[in-house]
């Protein structure tokens, strides 16, 4: 059971926006920063978004993101096939001092 | 530019213990955190723990009886050592480092199998 909840699958046809959610509490999205990493199949998670709504250079602007109290969100617009995979937010959590993840959300292009 | 590389058996029998290495290429030692995580076959990721070059660290509550996190700057690399290991740790790990508050960049994963 994972500390922030995220919905275990999502899809869209490409060109469309699809968001995905992240739920956390008072102790963690609360009062920290959100980060959301991309997993491609058979790879290793890479950056997506840093500190709630940064795009690391080479991120398409056609990921954003969002915080508001205890919830986050990431969104996808312009759907395209080579953005499916999973994905997975992440932030500090005060009571249990160290860094936390939702259970990953995995997203299918249609 | 730092990249990270795992290394380590990629197979452990029950109730010993595990060791992996990354190694650390490309940019300053002292400007990272060094993490591990881990991902089970099919699941999501779990923080596992971190050490800073100075030797402080960090460790998940959940995994803190039976990891040491250990760093040889000599050699630029931090290990991971789990003790006791069962079924549950078969996962793939992968070292990480933090230096804003993010994980980035990530090593490319080793698949560590517990079995007999």
């Amino acid at each position: 059971q994972s500390v922030l909840t995220q919905p275990p699958s999502a899809s869209g046809t490409p060109g469309q926006r699809v968001t995905i959610s992240c739920s956390g509490s008072s102790s963690n999205i609360g009062t920290n920063a959100v980060n959301w990493y991309q997993q491609l199949p058979g790879t290793a998670p890479k950056l997506l978004i840093y500190t709630n709504n940064q795009r690391p250079s080479g991120v398409p602007d056609r990921f954003s993101a969002s915080k508001s109290g205890t919830s986050a969100s990431l969104a996808i617009s312009g759907l395209q096939s080579e953005d499916e995979a999973d994905y997975y937010c992440a932030t500090w959590d005060d009571s249990l001092n160290g860094p936390v993840f939702g259970g990953g959300t995995k997203l299918t292009v249609l | 530019q730092v990249q990270l590389q795992e290394s380590g058996p990629g197979l452990v029998k029950p109730s010993e213990t595990l060791s992996l290495t990354c190694t650390v290429s490309g940019g300053s030692i002292s400007d990272y955190y060094w993490n591990w995580i881990r991902q089970p076959p099919g699941k999501g990721l779990e923080w596992i723990g971190y050490i800073f070059y100075s030797g402080s660290s960090n460790y998940n509550p959940s995994l803190r009886s039976r990891v040491t996190i250990s760093f040889d700057t000599s050699k630029k690399q931090f290990s991971l050592k789990l003790t006791s290991v069962t079924a549950a740790d078969t996962a793939v790990y992968y070292c990480a480092s933090v230096r804003n508050n993010w994980f980035d960049p990530w090593g490319q994963g080793a698949l560590v199998t517990v079995s007999s």
